[in-house]
């Protein structure tokens, strides 16, 4: 069955500091690999996707992700964190059936 | 500008109550989704439809039953809403493909006391 698995809970980083949120994935086929991003009280807003070709993706707001298929991973890094950034970000993979699966998310704060 | 808008951002309603949460897209997308979301739990598929008229079961549909009568359109009812049924819920659309990213509402708030 399909599962995403975030093993981070809470994540706090410094302003300024590099970050790196984890994403696992259980998929039979080619997955399709998304990271959304929730600010408080709002909805999702996609940040990146991957489908095909190149495994570095980049996407809005300066955030990158690498899809690994060796260690069935899509980690999302950003290379220099600003305190807009602290939300909620969810990890995501979809199927051929029009379904999407979602990790149980990363809270991150950011510290002045 | 691409938009999923839900009728109500907050709700209070009593146990045993009837609860209707509508969700309207206006990007033409064939995919809309109804999503709970709990803290430590991430999104869980409740219902989604792929055409109008046509449902089908997520991960949690217990409780819950949807229509679809307009494309655009998308219901979620709580037929007798129950305590455990306080979450937030977010409705979401996509085009056919899985290529095609979620669009996402703002989320509706229900509380049941």
């Amino acid at each position: 069955a399909q599962s995403v698995t975030q093993p981070d809970i809470h994540i706090t980083v410094s302003e300024g500091a590099s970050l790196e949120l984890r994403c696992n994935y259980s998929y039979g086929a080619t997955p399709y690999l998304f990271w959304y991003v929730q600010s408080p009280g709002q909805g999702l807003q996609l940040l990146l996707k991957y489908f095909s070709g190149d495994t570095l993706v980049q996407g809005i707001k300066g955030f990158e992700a690498e899809f690994k298929r060796s260690q069935s991973s899509f980690n999302l890094r950003k290379p220099s964190v600003h305190w807009s950034d602290a939300a909620e970000y969810f990890c995501a993979v979809g199927d051929n059936f029009n379904k999407f699966y979602f990790g149980s998310g990363t809270k991150l704060n950011v510290k002045p | 500008d691409v938009k999923v808008t839900q009728s109500s951002r907050y709700l209070v309603k009593r146990t045993g109550e009837k609860v209707f949460l509508e969700c309207v897209q206006d990007m033409d997308h064939e995919n809309m989704f109804w999503y709970r979301q709990d803290p430590g739990l991430g999104l869980r598929l409740i219902y989604f439809s792929y055409d109008v008229k046509m449902k089908e079961k997520g991960d949690i549909p217990e409780g819950y039953s949807v229509s679809r009568e307009k494309k655009e359109r998308f219901s979620l009812i709580l037929e007798s809403a129950s305590t455990n049924q306080t979450s937030m819920y977010l409705c979401a659309s996509s085009m056919t493909s899985a290529r095609g990213e979620l669009f996402f509402g703002e989320g509706s708030r229900l509380t049941v006391l």
